[in-house]
């Protein structure tokens, strides 16, 4: 069976600081991967995904991941964090097509200013 | 990208009673998925939904409690059953996009709270 492993519950950044989000995940196959941001009350929104090619992929709002094979590993990245980052971010992964999402339990980012 | 639309946007129910939930999408999509956020929670499938044929449950989830309808390739229906306050969560609908383009897309979800 997919999973995912968020192994940070909390992080606390300073507001102009990088960030790393990590994540990891198990799954038989080439996996599709997903980064979404949910902020307080809103809903998810897709900051980036890996279907195939390009290792390292863009997203909005500055984001960027890296998918390394070797390590299982799908980590999120912005050099320079906004107080409005500030929010829940959940990695996720699929096999596409009838295969729905696995998310992992999620990382609080905590912007301090 | 697909906009789903889901209603109602929140409620407020009494144990034992059933509430359904609606998801329209502005496109046609093969697969439709429903997912529970529990307080505080990730979010954990719950079933997926073909046009044309029965749902498919994950583990831990039930038709009798959870049935779905899907009768046709922009609509789905989620109904959970005979609430109690465990079920008071988000539910979310998602739809999957061919590869390439926006991938899972989510509604903005129903929060629904059981007393």
């Amino acid at each position: 069976a997919q999973s995912v492993t968020q192994p940070d519950i909390h992080i606390t950044v300073s507001e102009g600081a990088s960030l790393e989000l990590r994540c990891n995940y198990s799954y038989g196959a080439t996996p599709y991967l997903f980064w979404y941001v949910q902020s307080p009350g809103q809903g998810l929104q897709l900051l980036l995904k890996y279907f195939s090619g390009d290792t390292l992929v863009q997203g909005i709002k500055g984001f960027e991941a890296e998918f390394k094979r070797s390590q299982s590993s799908f980590n999120l990245r912005k050099p320079s964090v906004h107080w409005s980052d500030a929010a829940e971010y959940f990695c996720a992964v699929s096999g596409g097509g009838a295969d729905g999402l696995t998310f992992g339990k999620g990382t609080h980012l905590i912007i301090q200013p | 990208s697909a906009v789903i639309s889901q209603k109602p946007s929140r409620d407020i129910c009494q144990r034992g009673t059933s509430l359904t939930i609606q998801c329209q999408v502005d496109s046609q999509v093969t697969m439709m998925f429903w997912y529970r956020q529990q307080p505080g929670q990730s979010l954990t499938l719950i079933a997926t939904a073909n046009q044309g044929s029965e749902a498919t449950y994950e583990s831990g989830f039930v038709i009798d409690k959870f049935p779905i309808s899907r009768p046709n390739l922009t609509f789905s229906t989620l109904t959970v059953s005979n609430m109690s306050p465990e079920d008071s969560s988000i539910y979310l609908c998602s739809v999957d996009l061919p590869p390439g383009t926006d991938g899972y897309t989510f509604g903005s979800g129903t929060r629904l709270t059981v007393v």
